[in-house]
């Protein structure tokens, strides 16, 4: 059975810090990766996806993801947080998707 | 293009009562997937129709169904509703469904007294 983890369930951070978002999967089939951002009061919005190739993946709103295969891996990352960023965020894998438990970020200015 | 559409947006229904959602993919997206989302399980994949048919199903019970029709729509019904069938039912549609996006609709945010 597929699974997704997300270490971090709620992360504080300030404005202009870096941000990383630990995304770990068990997948049997091809895998197909994504990340998406739920902003307060709005629907799930996709960041970014890896199907295959570049093992590194940019998003919308400068947030990039690393597929490591050997690690079942799929970190989101952003150089530089702003308070626009605070929003839940899933992982998930799969075509069904499997959604991660979310982690809750918090931007303060 | 629109995006997905969902109705009702809010419903409050009482157990043992049953209900039917709506959902209404972007135009040319042919599959239609529904997800439950609780705080206490998160987001939960239901079930998925491409052309009519359904295609994958998730761990639910039987009280849980689904179609789609000719022009893509599709319905999720709950029957005998409980309390704990109280969450946020996502739709969500791609062009063929395989290895593609799925885009999100907001939501029918179900409350069951």
């Amino acid at each position: 059975a597929q699974s997704v983890s997300q270490h971090n369930h709620h992360v504080i951070l300030s404005e202009a810090a870096s941000l990383e978002l630990g995304c770990n999967y068990s997948y049997g089939g091809t895998v197909n990766l994504f990340w998406y951002v739920q902003y307060p009061g709005q629907h799930l919005q996709l960041l970014l996806k890896y199907f295959s190739g570049d093992p590194l993946v940019k998003g919308i709103k400068g947030f990039e993801a690393e597929f490591i295969k050997s690690k079942f891996s799929f970190n989101l990352r952003k150089p530089s947080v702003q308070w626009s960023d605070t929003a839940e965020y899933f992982c998930a894998v799969g075509r069904a998707l499997t959604f991660g438990s979310g982690t809750r970020l918090q931007v303060q200015p | 293009k629109a995006g997905v559409t969902q109705t009702p947006r809010y419903l409050i229904k009482t157990r043992g009562q049953q209900v039917t959602l709506s959902c209404s993919p972007i135009s040319g997206h042919r599959s239609v997937s529904w997800y439950q989302q609780t705080p206490g399980q998160g987001l939960q994949f239901l079930f998925e129709y491409f052309s009519e048919t359904q295609r994958n199903k998730g761990n639910f019970p039987g009280r849980f169904s689904g179609r789609q029709f000719s022009n893509s729509r599709s319905e999720m019904n709950v029957s005998t509703l409980e309390l704990g069938d109280s969450a946020l039912y996502l739709c969500a549609s791609s062009p063929q469904g395989s290895r593609e996006t799925q885009y999100f609709g907001p939501g029918t945010r179900l409350l069951v007294l």
